[in-house]
């Protein structure tokens, strides 16, 4: 059974560029939340992706979108990139929209220089 | 407004002997707890919850304690194993599925 899978592993970007995450939920899950870690901080929810389409959305500026593709994966996009986006950017997957059992990915390391 | 806090960052401990990591919350609505083990290179794993209408929930090893009128929670590791060692983050959910974590705690079980 194939867990959360993100990709990629590592990126690095400049300030002012763009980037795009992506991740697979794990087989059974139709709910996506991206989550990013600050260095020494913990995970700080970005927004939530059900049906396609954004339900919750935490303290996060328009800059960082998302979409959910009809086979559930999912992509965060940040545009204008500034160094205080460097972070591990987690990926987690659930059944419905208000389940707590949430399960990870390994992350992206995202380094904005 | 962190509404979820684990005010120690860091705990070392003998292997075989209790270990216990702390969480305070602010918002007396949360519906569930959870505390999340994570290791280097990986992402959090989901270790233990308990419903904001229980005081106490066991699993194993693990159990964890509600205090709703001190808004406090804990995890009790017992016996710790070398193998417990990680990052653990406490985690509160809203009745929404927005899990709103902790800063976390390193545990470092001694051999």
């Amino acid at each position: 059974d194939a867990g959360v899978t993100q990709s990629p592993t590592h990126l690095i970007k400049t300030r002012g560029q763009q980037v795009t995450l992506r991740c697979s939920p794990k087989s059974g899950h139709d709910t996506v939340s991206w989550y990013q870690q600050a260095l020494g901080q913990g995970p700080q929810f970005i927004f939530q992706y059900y049906e396609e389409e954004e339900r919750q959305r935490g303290n996060f500026p328009d800059r960082f979108s998302g979409h959910q593709f009809p086979n559930y994966s999912s992509e965060l996009n940040v545009n204008a990139l500034l160094l205080g986006d460097s972070a591990l950017y987690l990926c987690a997957s659930s059944r419905g929209t208000v389940s707590y059992e949430q399960y990870f990915g390994p992350g992206t390391r995202l380094t904005v220089t | 407004d962190q509404q979820v806090k684990q005010n120690s960052p860091s705990l070392s401990v003998q292997e075989g002997r209790i270990s216990i990591l702390n969480c305070d919350y602010t918002n007396s609505m949360f519906d569930y707890f959870l505390w999340y083990k994570k290791y280097p290179a990986e992402g959090p794993t989901f270790l233990i919850s308990i419903s904001s209408i229980k005081d106490k929930n066991e699993d194993g090893r693990f159990t964890v304690f509600l205090n709703k009128s001190a808004k406090h929670l804990s995890l009790h590791i017992v016996p710790s194993q070398p193998g417990d060692s990680a990052v653990y983050f406490c985690a509160a959910s809203l009745y929404t599925g927005k899990l709103i974590f902790g800063q976390g705690t390193t545990l470092q079980v001694k051999p």
